[in-house]
């Protein structure tokens, strides 16, 4: 098992493009999420998913943010156009059902200059 | 909403010594689940331990235990002989089970205890 896999592991993009990141989680795992940290708002939940469907998408800050899930062993997060406000580390983690609690990626460092 | 609050910023151990990180929650649910998670400076979000809030029994994985008290809606965390690998950030995590089908759903983290582990 190669746990949740993110990609890239570090972006650096200039302000007003277009950011993507993937996420690929654990096999079987129903459940994937997308979190963000950064140092003033420590970690928050910005959307998550459920058999590929979105359940809770209440924390993505505004419509500059998209997340799709088109597989179960898929999903991707973007930003457009980015902002430098947008800097922070981008974690993505899947689950099975219950509360076994998640199994994080290793996380997409993301600065927007 | 949940909150969940982590008191200490920073804590210091020696190592082999033992240290308590402290984490106090607030909710109206009686059924839900609470975790511990570990991130050194690698910022891999690792699992350490979890506790399901039915069962009145302390979870326990190895040195790391925890100390629940539902009444008073607390959840600390014993390291025992502490290792120079367990220098990190600690999050305390709450999650309440999805309120249809009783499933997985939002972590909401504390702010998380910088440990450093000392010779």
């Amino acid at each position: 098992d190669a746990g949740v896999i993110q990609s890239p592991r570090h972006e650096v993009t200039e302000m007003g493009q277009e950011v993507t990141l993937r996420c690929k989680p654990i096999s079987g795992h129903d459940y994937l999420f997308w979190y963000r940290q950064t140092m003033m708002r420590g970690l928050e939940l910005l959307i998550y998913f459920n058999n590929n469907v979105p359940i809770d998408d209440s924390g993505m800050p505004e419509d500059r943010f998209s997340a799709k899930m088109p597989n179960a062993s898929f999903s991707t997060l973007k930003i457009q156009p980015s902002e430098p406000r947008d800097s922070a580390v981008y974690f993505c983690a899947s689950s099975p059902q219950g509360g076994r609690g998640y199994t994080f990626g290793s996380g997409t460092r993301l600065t927007v200059v | 909403a949940q909150t969940v609050t982590q008191s200490q910023p920073e804590m210091s151990v020696q190592e082999a010594e033992t240290v308590t990180l402290s984490c106090t929650y607030d909710t109206s649910e009686n059924n839900y689940y609470l975790f511990w998670y570990k991130q050194p400076p690698s910022r891999q979000m690792i699992l350490v331990i979890r506790q399901e809030a039915y069962k009145q029994q302390n979870a326990t994985e190895n040195r790391f235990s925890v100390n629940f008290q539902k009444a008073a809606k607390s959840f600390s965390l014993k390291i025992s002989d502490s290792q120079l690998g367990d220098t990190a950030m600690y999050f305390c995590a709450f999650m309440k089970p999805h309120a249809n089908t009783g499933t997985a759903s939002k972590l909401t983290f504390g702010t998380g205890t910088r440990l450093q582990v000392t010779l």
